[in-house]
């Protein structure tokens, strides 16, 4: 089953231990990207990577690394999290190419950092 | 740049009743449109997506949408809703060329009522 899975589903963490959470797409997609989704304010991108070894900044990357290795994975790092960083996050990916083609999106993982 | 807005938060509606949520975009250049849906617990899945041609635009689950380029809108519509469609709408949109990135609304959470 075509399909990009995250985990952890949910996390609760503390000020300042660092995280990952994974992102892992079987599509073989070379587009893949971090959105952050908080209430009021829709989603909003926070890094992207158009393929492997090569990400960008998206709208709000102030907190987060991440990095692509490999073509299916693309974790999200928060190097020193803060309460601000409480959020639903999402992953998704897209084949590069083409006009307007779908975004795929994970099941999310709610981050909680007290 | 390019940006998204969908001015009613929240839409209850009776159960076979019809609906429509609205979104209007701003954009100095031509534009791909989207309509995704959140389900509880769950990440975005695409309905309907507005590339070219025809304005009128058909999806899954019933739902069809409008391209307005005077108006710039691009407004969800169903004739006849059930309580399965009880979710978030987020409408999205892109540029071409634009590197794949999706600017989003900040949702319309649709509630059906029996």
């Amino acid at each position: 089953e075509a399909q990009v899975t995250q985990n952890p589903r949910y996390l609760i963490t503390v000020t300042g231990k660092k995280l990952t959470v994974t992102c892992s797409q079987n599509m073989n997609h070379e587009y893949m990207s971090w959105y952050r989704q908080d209430p009021g304010l829709g989603l909003r991108q926070i890094y992207y990577s158009m393929n492997v070894e090569v990400t960008d900044k998206g709208d709000v990357p102030e907190g987060y690394k991440v990095s692509r290795k490999e073509k299916r994975n693309f974790p999200l790092i928060l190097e020193s999290p803060s309460p601000n960083q409480t959020s639903l996050y999402f992953c998704a990916s897209r084949p590069t190419g083409g006009l307007g083609l779908e975004q795929y999106f994970g099941p999310g993982t709610r981050l909680t950092v007290t | 740049a390019q940006s998204v807005t969908q001015l009613d938060s929240q839409v209850p509606v009776f159960e076979e009743a019809p609906v429509e949520l609205r979104c209007n975009y701003s954009s100095s250049v031509s534009v791909y449109l989207f309509w995704y849906v959140q389900y509880p617990n769950q990440g975005l899945q695409l309905l309907l997506k507005y590339l070219s041609g025809s304005t009128l635009v058909k999806g899954i689950n019933g739902f069809e949408a409008e391209f307005n380029k005077s108006q710039t809108s691009f407004h969800l519509r169903k004739p006849s809703v059930h309580i399965s469609d009880t979710a978030e709408y987020f409408c999205a949109v892109s540029v071409p060329g634009g590197g794949n990135k999706l600017t989003f609304g900040t949702g319309t959470q649709l509630k059906v009522e029996l």
